[in-house]
């Protein structure tokens, strides 16, 4: 079976400051992995993916991640964040496999100030 | 497309009382998920579909909670009685299970209060 870890609960963070929100993962079998977000009183909302290839994906608002095989790892980084990065952010894992469902876990809050 | 469509936004109800959550998922969808999210748990899978057929139920709590899928364009979850413990933020979600179609899409959800 797939299980996500995310390792903070809570990132406070300055504006404009970078950000890391750790995700480490476990599976036997090869998956794909995501991040998504989901801001107060909405449905959750993909920010990014690994799917194969480059192991450095970018979303359209700055944020990347990087798939390390070697460490389990999908890390998600912001070089500077806004106000409006405030939100919780999931990580999640699906088996590479048609037909299965994601994985996720307990969520990491990113809280931004000024 | 409109996205996932859940049903009702806010639902609160007696203990006790049956409730049941509707989900309309994206057209050509042939994926759907039931999660539940709550602080202290974070977001649970409770069931899973593709092609209408029941998958994994194993994250169904109890007996008490059921779901069906009569058709590829709605489903429900249904909680008979209800308890305190199962309010949440019940969401629904829908994928094209195909391989290289891997994320799913979520409804706004429905917040459940059991008073």
């Amino acid at each position: 079976a797939q299980s996500v870890t995310q390792l903070d609960s809570q990132v406070p963070v300055f504006e404009e400051a970078p950000v890391e929100l750790r995700c480490n993962y476990s599976s036997s079998v090869s998956v794909y992995l995501f991040w998504y977000v989901q801001y107060p009183n909405q449905g959750l909302q993909l920010l990014l993916k690994y799917l194969s290839g480059s192991t450095l994906v970018e979303s359209i608002n700055g944020f990347e991640a990087e798939f390390n095989k070697s460490q389990t790892s999908f890390h998600l980084r912001k070089p500077s964040v806004h106000i409006s990065d405030t939100a919780e952010y999931f990580c999640a894992v699906r088996r590479d496999q048609a037909g299965t469902a994601l994985i996720f876990g307990k969520g990491t809050t990113l809280s931004v100030s000024s | 497309d409109a996205g996932v469509i859940q049903s009702p936004r806010h639902e609160v109800t007696e203990m006790g009382q049956e409730v049941t959550l509707r989900c309309k998922p994206i057209s050509g969808h042939n994926s759907l998920f039931w999660y539940r999210q709550t602080m202290m748990r974070g977001l649970e899978l409770l069931i899973y579909f593709n092609n209408n057929v029941p998958i994994d139920d194993s994250g169904m709590p109890e007996d008490r909670f059921s779901a069906k899928m009569p058709n590829a364009s709605f489903s429900t979850l249904k909680i008979q009685p209800s308890e305190p413990r199962d309010s949440a933020v019940y969401f629904c979600a829908s994928s094209f299970s195909a391989r290289g179609y891997t994320e799913a899409f979520f409804g706004q959800g429905t917040r459940l209060t059991v008073v």
